[in-house]
């Protein structure tokens, strides 16, 4: 039972352009939510996060949002650069009840077109 | 900082072997976690530590698998007989303390073949 889901394996963007990446939860229980970034060979990295609190955390060129109701984030890239070319990983947990665990989605491949 | 370390970085053995997975957390940290990565199924945490004591192996599939922290600095991952199926990419990873910030910090991983 996948309860962070990514439906799109992979996405192609023009470089310069808007990359928009997607992630869908089913329990409402988690609270705060993740996006980690991989290049091949290495491991996933930690890119940006947001709180249940809120609906909207940016940070540079990055920025998520969050919708409780849909259960619904979003991570947005702009613009986007060949070095953003990753997979890109969601993940949930809930922070609130001091549960330290991450539940990750299967990863969308990003790959910014020069 | 060297980050989290893991060996070895491949590994191909045969079906009903023992493979024995290490990663060597980020001085400090209190958390260590075991994930295996799938297409099918993305990263799933397999089992996670805290001052060295199991918290949650749920996520550990069957009783093939186990895993240890003897102490801060070193764990374990093993898997007793190997079959095809467990072929994937297994990381480590650490963090220090829990609630909010849970960043952790991923090693660069153990590819598995197990033929």
């Amino acid at each position: 039972d996948q309860q962070v889901k990514q439906n799109s394996p992979s996405l192609s963007v023009q470089e310069g352009r808007i990359s928009i990446l997607n992630c869908d939860y089913t329990n409402s229980m988690f609270d705060y939510f993740l996006w980690y970034k991989k290049y091949p060979a290495e491991g996933p990295t930690f890119l940006i996060s947001i709180s249940s609190i809120k609906d909207k955390n940016e940070d540079g060129r990055f920025t998520v949002f969050l919708n409780k109701s849909a259960k619904h984030l979003s991570l947005h890239i702009v613009p986007s650069q060949p070095g953003d070319s990753a997979v890109y990983f969601c993940a949930a947990s809930r922070a609130r009840f001091g549960n330290e665990k991450l539940t990750f989605g299967t990863g969308t491949r990003l790959t910014i077109i020069p | 900082d060297a980050g989290v370390i893991q060996s070895p970085r491949h590994e191909v053995t045969e079906m009903g072997q023992e493979v024995t997975l290490r990663c060597k957390p980020i001085s400090g940290h209190d958390y260590l976690f075991w994930y295996r990565q799938t297409m099918m199924r993305g990263l799933e945490l397999l089992i996670y530590f805290n001052n060295n004591v199991p918290i949650d192996d749920s996520g550990m599939p069957e009783d093939r698998f186990s895993a240890k922290m003897p102490n801060a600095s070193f764990s374990t991952l093993k898997i007793q007989p190997s079959e095809p199926r467990d072929s994937a990419v297994y990381f480590c990873a650490s963090s220090l303390g829990s609630g909010l910030y849970n960043e952790q910090f991923f090693g660069p991983g153990t590819r598995l073949t197990v033929l």
